[in-house]
């Protein structure tokens, strides 16, 4: 069982609709990630934070919208999506934060989106 | 251009067999190398991490090499079983930005 949770395990949203992906771990990670997944593609960064600061943004359009509240949670506010940004939505989390590199990513389940 | 690039989409193998999945990089100078498991519907899994400065890994039947000669690591299955279908990904990691990089995956399918 992976222990980095992820809810909801499914969400179809409209494109007007204002909604949340949350994830949590409990490992002590300091670094946390979002990840999207279309069928077939191998994993995409979208973000990631580093003691609860976001270091990286792979050029995320607006409309998703990150946000660490503390060093155990992450969420993904989404907000105006197109029916092009259904996807799976993966979380990981990793102990590395140095130059080091970035370790083993401990990842969820995944959110699987879709945008009607 | 930066690519990653992963021999074949699909392979299939017999039981028994050892599985030979290969990960060819080009403008990239990764510190280390990873690879994981990733099945349908389900977040990837880790499996291997191997460091610039080495050559080779072993954990169980499984056997990671990284030729950064070549820009190539190779990862084996041997002794497979049908549970070990799935999809495998190698994915970069330069060291400083703290971000891994995809390839995009093999489908392995053991043929019992």
């Amino acid at each position: 069982d992976t222990e980095v949770t992820q809810t909801p395990k499914h969400l179809v949203m409209g494109m007007t609709n204002k909604k949340s992906l949350k994830c949590e771990q409990h490992m002590g990670h300091r670094a946390m990630y979002w990840y999207k997944q279309k069928a077939k593609k191998p994993p995409e960064l979208m973000f990631v934070y580093s003691y609860e600061k976001l270091s990286i943004n792979e050029s995320v359009p607006s409309r998703f919208s990150p946000e660490c509240p503390n060093s155990s949670l992450l969420n993904l506010h989404l907000h105006a999506l197109q029916p092009e940004d259904s996807a799976l939505y993966l979380c990981a989390s990793s102990q590395r934060t140095s130059g080091s590199g970035t370790g083993e990513l401990f990842f969820g389940e995944g959110s699987r989106l879709t945008v009607l | 251009s930066q690519k990653i690039e992963q021999n074949s989409e699909a392979l299939n193998i017999q039981e028994g067999k050892t599985a030979t999945l290969t990960c060819n990089y080009t403008n990239y100078s990764p510190a280390y190398l990873q690879w994981y498991r990733q099945d349908p519907g389900r977040g990837p899994v880790f499996l291997l991490l191997i460091r610039e400065n080495e050559k080779e890994k072993r954990k169980e039947r499984l056997k990671v090499t990284f030729d950064t000669t070549l820009k190539q690591s190779l990862f084996h299955i041997t002794a497979s079983q049908p549970a070990d279908s799935a999809t495998y990904l190698c994915a970069l990691d330069l060291g400083s930005a703290r971000q891994l990089t995809f390839g995009s995956g093999t489908q392995l399918t053991v043929l019992p």
